[in-house]
């Protein structure tokens, strides 16, 4: 069975702080990799995607993408309160596959 | 601007009833999707449609069913509704798998 694997939190970092947030999957075939975030009683919202190896770098966000290691990660530079949410790993092949998502809370 | 919108917002109905979610999407995406999201199980796919007249069966489409009789519109129908399916449910519409999904606001269904 393909999965997504992601720690579900609560993850706290500090206002101002790097967030690292870390996702695995299980499919070799998976081809493009999405970070969503979905706040508290809100839908997700894509905030990046990925489909090389390497980094990708958009404002304050960061994704990293190692495809022989099968892991995609997150960073979030100079965290903000608004920042806090929870934060969405998905991989495609032929279908989306979800993870379960890593709450993030970040302290004032 | 083109969005994705979900109707209603908050519905409460009673055991056995037939309900029926709308979905409707200006972005003239091919690719239409429902999800319900629980406490403890993340996103789960219940049905989506790749096209006009296409319908395909999620992991959890038992006792839901949809049809597709244009692009705009992908209405979820719970036949006869059980408490195990209150939730809140989720549409969301893609051009292709790479560009990711856009997600409506969400419908809250409590069954009684």
């Amino acid at each position: 069975q393909k999965e997504v694997e992601q720690n579900s939190g609560p993850l706290s970092v500090p206002e101002g702080a790097i967030a690292s947030l870390n996702c695995t999957y299980s499919d070799r075939g998976s081809q493009s990799f999405f970070w969503y975030r979905q706040y508290s009683g809100k839908s997700p919202e894509l905030i990046m995607f990925i489909y090389s190896n390497g980094d990708k770098e958009d404002g304050r966000f960061t994704a990293q993408l190692n495809k022989a290691s099968q892991y995609v990660s997150l960073l979030i530079r100079d965290s903000q309160p608004s920042d806090s949410a929870t934060y969405l790993c998905a991989v495609i092949n032929y279908q989306l596959i979800w993870g379960a998502g890593t709450k993030l809370i970040i302290k004032p | 601007d083109a969005e994705i919108t979900q109707s209603p917002r908050h519905k409460i109905t009673e055991t056995g009833r037939q309900v029926t979610l709308a979905c409707h999407q200006t972005w003239n995406h091919n690719n239409m999707f429902w999800y319900r999201q629980d406490l403890g199980h993340g996103l789960r796919l219940i049905h989506y449609s790749y096209g006009v007249q296409d319908t395909n069966k999620g992991e959890v489409s038992d006792g839901y069913s949809v049809s597709r009789s244009n692009t705009e519109d992908l209405p979820l129908t719970l036949e006869s509704a059980a408490s195990s399916q209150t939730s809140v449910y989720f549409c969301a519409s893609s051009e292709s798998g790479t560009y990711g999904y856009t997600f409506g606001s969400g419908t809250r269904l409590t069954v009684v």
